[in-house]
This record gives C-alpha cells, sequence and structure tokens, in this order.
C-alpha cells in the first residue's frame, strides 16, 4: 500500500521568510496530493491541494509543486506570518481511494 | 453551516472497559472516516465507509469496531480500551471528490 514520508518534522522560521515542507509517496499509480493545516486545538483543514496532470498550484502565498518521476511534493509558503503556525499535514491517494497522510510538520513562525 | 459532529469532546476511561464514539454530519456526504491522530504519527485509518452498507478496514483497525446506522452517522466503539488507545480520534466525511472535512475531535484517555 501507499507510505508517506514527510520532512522535516519540526521547522521554525523568522516572519516574512519563506517555509518548504516536502513529502514522499511510494505508490506511482497516486494520483491526488492534499495539504492538510492544524492549528493548536482545531480540526484539521484543507488548504490546498494537487493533480498528478499539474506540476504546481498557487493561492497566494501557498504553493504546492509535483515531480511525479521522483515521486515528491512540496508545499511552500512565502511571507510567513505568525498565524501560518500550526501542524501541516500532506497526504496521497489514488483515485477516489482512501487518503494516507504523513506524520505532519510542525510550523513555528517568530515574529 | 452544515457541519461534523463528535461527541464526547474529552473521555477518560480505564483499561477494559467498552466506549463508543459518536460521529453525525449534516453535510450529506455518503462517505465517512475515523482517524487517530498521535504525536508524531500523523493521522492513521481505522475504519472507512462508503455509504450505509459499506464497512472497510483502515492501517490500523484491530481492537476498533464501527457501525453505520445511517448516512449521517458513524460510530466508533473500543471494546476493550487499552492504555495504547489513548489518542485524539477524529470523524471525516468526504462526498467522493476526496475533500474531507473533519469533526472537533475526541480526546480518550485510557487509564
Amino acid at each position: 500500500g501507499e507510505n508517506v514520508e514527510q520532512h522535516p518534522s519540526t521547522l521554525s522560521v523568522q516572519e516574512g521568510d519563506s517555509a518548504v515542507i516536502k513529502c514522499t509517496y511510494s505508490d506511482s499509480a497516486s494520483n491526488y496530493f492534499p495539504w492538510y493545516k492544524q492549528e493548536l486545538g482545531k480540526r484539521p483543514q484543507l488548504i490546498i491541494d494537487i493533480r498528478s496532470n499539474v506540476g504546481e498550484k498557487k493561492d497566494q502565498r501557498i504553493a504546492v509543486t509535483l515531480n511525479k518521476t521522483a515521486k515528491h511534493f512540496s508545499l511552500h509558503i512565502t511571507e510567513t506570518q505568525p498565524e501560518d503556525s500550526a501542524v501541516y499535514f500532506c497526504a496521497a491517494s489514488m483515485g477516489f481511494q482512501k487518503l494516507v497522510f504523513g506524520t505532519g510538520t510542525r510550523l513555528l513562525v517568530s515574529p | 453551516d452544515a457541519d461534523v459532529t463528535q461527541t464526547p469532546r474529552n473521555r477518560i476511561t480505564k483499561t477494559g472497559k467498552r466506549i463508543m464514539l459518536e460521529c453525525s454530519q449534516t453535510k450529506g456526504h455518503d462517505r465517512m472516516y475515523w482517524y487517530r491522530q498521535d504525536p508524531g504519527l500523523g493521522l492513521r485509518l481505522i475504519y472507512y465507509s462508503f455509504d450505509v452498507k459499506d464497512i472497510n478496514k483502515g492501517e490500523i483497525s484491530d481492537g476498533y469496531s464501527v457501525s453505520r446506522q445511517a448516512q449521517a452517522k458513524f460510530s466508533l466503539s473500543l471494546e476493550s480500551a487499552i492504555p495504547n488507545q489513548t489518542a485524539l480520534y477524529f470523524c471525516a466525511t468526504s462526498e467522493g471528490n476526496e475533500k474531507l472535512f473533519f469533526g472537533s475531535g475526541t480526546q480518550l484517555s485510557v487509564l
């Protein structure tokens, strides 16, 4: 079955810096790659997703890139703000099958 | 607003006790899921259901059972709770386009 690895487990940046979180997946048939953000004490919420027919997707300060050959995808956050502090989870799935999540990255943005 | 509701929010129980966590949704989604969150391990799938008559095991179903009583209700049971089942449990729904909507979570402690 699918296996998703996520790095780093913890990331500290200064406000205004960029942050990058990386994930690799094992099943080359996976074609859907979402990212979820979980603020402290809250539920995970989808922030951006990408499908395998697209190499990059942007939404304001957030972007996701996908390299199908290397089987890895990344979340890029530019101009980080304190409210970006949260745990971020990547995930992968094939079609309408169940999602497999990475282990999470705790991002801390210091003012 | 349509939502995914979990009860209870917190539960403390003793080893060997049977407990049930409940999930109801007003989103009208067919698909429902139970996830477990542990620090450093991310979100792991326990069981999922694509409609009322469909129940499927996830990655870590041992020690758990589920019941899909209606389209809107999906409950998780621990037949005989053990301390390593202490975790944060999330119910989630989706409408088939893979985006998950999570409930607010149930923090379970097994003493």
